[in-house]
This record gives C-alpha cells, structure tokens and sequence, in this order.
C-alpha cells in the first residue's frame, strides 16, 4: 500500500524557519517526482514545488522561490521541504504528493499544518 | 501564475449528472493534455479522479468523466450519489515544470 506520512509543522514565528518531511513507503522512492502542494484551511490547494526523482532539478511557485528549499533523501525514502523566512501568508495545510508520471498527483499524505504567528 | 476558474458551486439531485468547468489559458489547460481533477472530502486529502483529461485511474468510477475543448476542461459526474458530495479541484501542467490549480468547486447534493 502506498503511504506517504508528513511531519514537522507546527507554531513558528514570522521570519521563522521549519523543515517538513513526507516519509513513504509502498512504493519505489527513486523512480517517482515529488511534489509539495499547500492548502489554506478552508480555501483552495496551491502547487509549492517540485523535484525530480534524483533530486538534481527543482522547481517552485513564484510565491515561495528563493525561500523554501524542496529536497529528498532517496536512501531514507522521504522528501523535505525546508521553509525559511515564513510569513503569515504562508500558514497553510502542506501536503506532499507523487507525480504519477503524467503530470498529476495520484496519491497524498495526510498533510501537516503550519502556523505563522507571533 | 493564477489559478484555474471553477464555478465556486453546483448542485444537482441523486441520480443526476453534473458537470464542472475549469478555464484556463492557451499556456496551460489549452496547451497540454496533463489536465487531472481532484476529490476531497472535509478533513481529508485530495483524492485523483481523472488524469490526462479523460483517464481514470484504476478503482474509480465510470460514472465520472472527463474532457476538454479550447482553454475549457470539464468534469462530470453521472448518477449522482450522496458520496459524491465533496469540493472539486481540476489542475493543469503550466510548462517549465510548473503547475497550478483551480480554485474548487463545491458540489451539493440535494
């Protein structure tokens, strides 16, 4: 059974930094792209970022370039987001999903919660 | 990059059929066949309905469909069930690597 399990939102404070984690298991790491897709409690999902399955290339929204850092360890299975200079607008729900290959998103965890607040 | 329209609801009885509508641009939804749509549930994650347009992966129903003309994909739902009450969300390829979202769409069943 494909799982995928984030971990380490929380309460941080504006300018702060967090790291997210999505551990998974069920499937072959390595082969799949990976992504990270926000959710503001009651609104609309938002696509964060993406990397590719050996972790050379990377690509992000506009609204996050130069300040989040999507990353994978493919001997630990599991991919990582690293969140820096948070701002209040960044307080979502963060979901990470694999690329099925054809440029969607077929299978998610159960996401994690940040808060940006002082 | 700005989001995908969706109408913010539809509604429709038991038994029915329903369609969403998602418009983009020529430099995403018109531009590439890597439209999917997504289910979810309150308090729970998305769910992949329908991906390429028109495919369903395995374990999900025929009754719900997919398509596109122009900049425009559709969804819809045949034989609407209680279980089918959820929001909505369609998704697009924008190029470069990059994807973006619809806005959602809330689907009432009466």
């Amino acid at each position: 059974e494909v799982q995928l399990v984030e971990s380490g939102g929380g309460l941080v404070q504006p300018g702060g930094s967090l790291r997210l984690s999505c551990a998974v298991s069920g499937f072959t790491f390595s082969s799949y792209w990976m992504h990270w897709v926000r959710q503001v409690p009651g609104k609309g999902l938002v696509w964060v970022s993406r990397i590719n399955n050996d972790g050379i290339t990377t690509t992000y929204a506009d609204s996050v370039k130069g300040r989040f850092t999507i990353s994978r360890d493919n001997t630990k299975n599991t991919l990582y987001l690293q969140m820096n200079s948070l701002r209040a607008e960044d307080r979502a729900v963060y979901y990470c999903a694999r690329d099925g290959g054809s440029g969607s998103f077929d299978s998610w965890g159960q996401g994690t919660l940040v808060t940006v607040s002082s | 990059q700005s989001a995908l329209t969706q109408p913010a609801s539809v509604s429709g009885s038991p038994g029915q059929s329903i369609t969403i509508s998602c418009t983009g641009t020529s430099s995403d939804v018109g531009g590439y066949i890597y439209v999917s749509w997504y289910q979810q549930h309150p308090g729970k994650a998305p769910k992949l309905m329908i991906y390429d347009v028109t495919r369903r992966p395995s374990g999900i129903s025929n009754r719900f469909s997919g398509s596109k003309s122009g900049n425009t994909a559709s969804l819809t739902i045949s034989g609407l069930q209680a279980g089918d009450e959820a929001d909505y969300y369609c998704s697009s390829y924008t190029g470069s690597s990059t994807w973006v979202f619809g806005g959602g769409t809330k689907l009432t069943v009466l």
